[in-house]
């Protein structure tokens, strides 16, 4: 499984809706709910936004969502806000040696 | 809350070992439910998960392919803390690393505030 396949970017305006997709190589992807989506503003470190392909952490607003069709994994985030600008990856995990993340989406409020 | 706080060099030359520490507060590295790893990026290799340690009525470790040959992770229970060696390290071993705990195997749910380690002589 190599890295997983992510839009290098995507923009919405205030209000709006933005999707991003992350497809895998290899059919597991869609056989276990291992996928996690992270959220990374510029200079920080990575926060986990969704778990299990579509649950969220406490405290993450419920604008954030994930789904899984086949191979691909879905973040939608609804109602974009200016505090939503960010790089995000998906993640999934394949065994005990093996993690694979997203190539990255650099999501824009215009 | 789980924080992680990191610690360790800035630069490293090549050939030498790479040394980080991660220090937790709210948890323990011996818990039986969680996971304690580093994870790397870079502009060239992007996110790169090195590997864990966890306990399990005895401890684990996992390793990527990737640098299974080069390191060592170890927990250290009396300063509830854990590390991160890689031998051998060569420029392109240059990266932000990041030492994160996963409540589960399968995430990263706190992670440490990052290091900047340039390979450089």
């Amino acid at each position: 499984q190599s890295a997983l396949t992510q839009p290098p970017s995507v923009s919405g305006s205030p209000g709006q809706s933005v999707t991003i997709s992350c497809t895998g190589t290899s059919s597991d992807i869609g056989t276990y709910n291992r996928v996690s989506w992270y959220q990374q503003p510029p200079g920080t470190a990575p926060k986990l936004m969704i778990y299990e392909v579509s649950n969220r952490p406490s405290g993450v607003p419920d604008r954030f969502s994930g789904s899984m069709s086949g191979n691909t994994a879905s973040l939608t985030i609804s109602g974009l806000q200016a505090e939503d600008e960010a790089d995000y990856y998906c993640s999934f995990y394949i065994s005990s040696s093996t993690f694979v993340f997203g190539t990255g989406t650099k999501v824009t409020v215009l | 809350q789980v924080q992680l706080q990191q610690s360790g060099p800035g630069l490293v030359k090549p050939s030498q070992t790479l040394s980080l520490t991660c220090a937790i507060s709210g948890d323990s590295v011996s818990s039986n439910s969680a996971a304690w790893n580093w994870i790397r990026q870079s502009p060239s290799r992007g996110l790169e998960w090195l590997g864990r340690t966890y306990y399990r009525s005895k401890w684990y470790n996992d390793y990527a392919v990737s640098v299974k040959s080069r390191i060592t992770i170890n927990p250290d229970t009396s300063k509830n803390q854990f590390s991160l060696q890689l031998n051998s390290v060569t420029p392109e071993d240059t990266a932000v690393y990041y030492c994160a705990m996963g409540a589960t195997r399968a995430r990263f749910d706190s992670w440490g505030q990052g290091t900047l380690v340039t390979v450089s002589s």
